[in-house]
């Protein structure tokens, strides 16, 4: 089963525009949460990550929003750019190493 | 400063032959996980190795797959008698570290058996 659940599936946003991203998981012992970039015919690329401790996680134009509380976790791309168009995928893991990845988001910006 | 590199990038096998994909880490990486992506889905973790040594193999099928890291050379992940089912994107990634929190990822593997 999935431990990590992810939607949209996809979104479209206009340039400029924010797109939201959001996770969703049930194991309470997960402790690092990371946010991978990929491109078609690459490999993912980690973006940005965030532990329990903290809230919101915040580098360039995009942001980690945590809540612990309702298991979730969510991010955000603000002033979205044709070049930030590719499939996002979120993460979890217990114990750093063993990443469970959400189904993935493919993210449209259009010009 | 190389990244992960993962060769070959295609590979296209007939079922019942054996399957090989290599993955060099990053330079001063000890750590090698590897990950399979089926289309329309994430990845789903498989193996982590250090060198000589299988860290955690709870995610790989208990037959046909194996995994290795030696001393000298490249990790392997080697499939043998391959099924269509197999058909997937196999990703390696490194780490520096044993905490494993920051895993840089080659750009894949895509093995089609027809």
């Amino acid at each position: 089963q999935q431990q990590v659940k992810q939607s949209p599936q996809s979104l479209i946003v206009q340039k400029g525009g924010i797109s939201i991203i959001n996770c969703a998981y049930e194991n309470t012992a997960f402790d690092y949460f990371p946010w991978y970039q990929q491109f078609p015919g690459k490999g993912p690329a980690l973006l940005i990550a965030i532990r329990p401790d903290v809230s919101e996680k915040k580098e360039g134009r995009f942001t980690i929003s945590f809540n612990k509380s309702a298991k979730q976790f969510s991010l955000h791309i603000m002033d979205s750019q044709p070049g930030d168009s590719a499939t996002y995928f979120c993460a979890a893991s217990i114990n750093d190493y063993k990443l469970s990845f959400g189904a993935g988001t493919t993210v449209t910006v259009r010009a | 400063n190389a990244g992960v590199m993962q060769n070959p990038r295609h590979l296209v096998r007939r079922r019942g032959q054996e399957a090989r994909l290599r993955c060099s880490p990053m330079k001063g990486h000890s750590h090698v996980y590897w990950y399979r992506q089926l289309p329309e889905e994430g990845l789903k973790f498989m193996v982590y190795l250090q060198k000589e040594n299988i860290i955690d193999e709870s995610g790989m099928p208990k037959e046909r797959f194996s995994a290795e890291f030696p001393k000298e050379g490249p990790s392997i992940l080697r499939i043998q008698q391959v099924v269509r089912g197999d058909s997937a994107a196999y990703f390696c990634a490194s780490s520096p570290y044993s905490r494993g929190d920051e895993q840089y990822f080659g750009p894949g593997t895509r093995l089609t058996v027809t």
